[in-house]
C-alpha cells in the first residue's frame, strides 16, 4: 500500500550503541523530514531533505546522523545513544517542504 | 518569523455537540495552515490544509477551517462530535512560498469527548 512507514515502532537500546530509524515512503516525495517529540517541548525538527543526496540540519541535530541515497528511503541514526535522546520520533514527507505526511512513530528508549 | 498560538490547551464536549479548536497565527509571509489530529500512540494525521485558495477549508472526518486573515485566525470546527474525536490537535504554519521549510507546531489542543 502507499504511505510513509516506520521501522521498528518500538525499541530499546542502551546508553552508547549506535541505533537507526527507518523511514520509507512510498509516494515519490521529493521532501523527507525527520522529527522528535516530547513532552514539553512539542515536535521538533532534527533533520530534513529536499531530494535524494541532499539533507539539511533542523532545529536539534546534535547526535544525529542522515543519509539519503534514494528518494524513498531516509535513515536516522543515532551514532551513540544517549538518554536524552529517548523520544518518540517521527518521519514525515511530502510533495513541497510546506505540506508534510507523518509516519506512525518509532517510540525508542535509551536505558 | 511565524508562529501559532492555540488559545486552549483542553476542550471537551459532549457527543453530539459541536467542537471549536481555536487557533492563532502570525507569519511574515503568506502562510499554509494546516491541522493535524493525533490519537494516542499514533502519528500525525492531516485533516485539511489551507494554502491561499477558498478561505473556507473543508477536510475529512466532518472538520472544517476558517482562514480569516484579518483576525489572523483558523480555527477549526466540527458540527457533530464523536467519540472517535478524541485525540490531540496540533494547528501548524508553514511559510508558504518561502525556502524555509519549518513547521511551527501549535502546543496541541486535547479533545475529549463525553458520552
Amino acid at each position: 500500500d502507499a504511505g510513509i512507514t516506520q521501522s521498528p515502532r518500538y525499541k530499546i537500546t542502551e546508553t552508547g550503541r549506535q541505533v537507526t530509524l527507518m523511514c520509507h515512503q512510498t509516494w515519490s516525495h521529493s521532501y523527507m523530514f525527520w522529527y522528535r517529540q516530547d513532552l514539553g517541548h512539542g515536535l521538533r525538527l532534527i533533520y530534513y531533505s529536499a531530494a535524494a543526496d541532499i539533507t539539511d540540519k533542523g532545529e536539534v541535530p546534535d547526535g544525529y546522523v542522515v543519509s539519503r541515497s534514494k528518494t524513498e528511503n531516509f535513515p536516522l541514526t543515532l551514532e551513540s545513544a544517549t538518554r536524552s535522546q529517548t523520544s518518540v520520533y517521527f518521519c514525515a514527507s511530502g510533495p513541497q517542504g510546506y505540506e508534510q505526511y507523518f509516519g506512525p512513530g518509532t517510540r525508542l528508549t535509551v536505558t | 518569523a511565524q508562529s501559532v498560538t492555540q488559545l486552549d490547551s483542553h476542550v471537551s464536549v459532549s457527543e453530539g455537540t459541536p467542537v471549536l479548536l481555536r487557533c492563532n497565527y502570525s507569519s511574515s509571509y503568506s502562510p499554509s495552515l494546516f491541522w493535524y489530529v493525533q490519537h494516542p500512540n499514533k502519528g500525525l494525521q492531516l485533516l485539511l490544509k489551507y494554502t491561499s485558495a477558498a478561505t473556507l477549508v473543508k477536510g475529512i472526518n466532518g472538520f472544517e477551517a476558517e482562514f480569516k486573515k484579518s483576525e489572523t485566525s483558523f480555527h477549526l470546527t466540527k458540527p457533530s462530535a464523536h467519540m472517535s474525536d478524541a485525540a490531540e490537535y496540533f494547528c501548524v504554519v508553514s511559510p508558504y512560498g518561502s525556502n524555509d521549510y519549518k513547521l511551527s507546531f501549535g502546543a496541541g489542543t486535547t479533545v475529549t469527548v463525553r458520552a
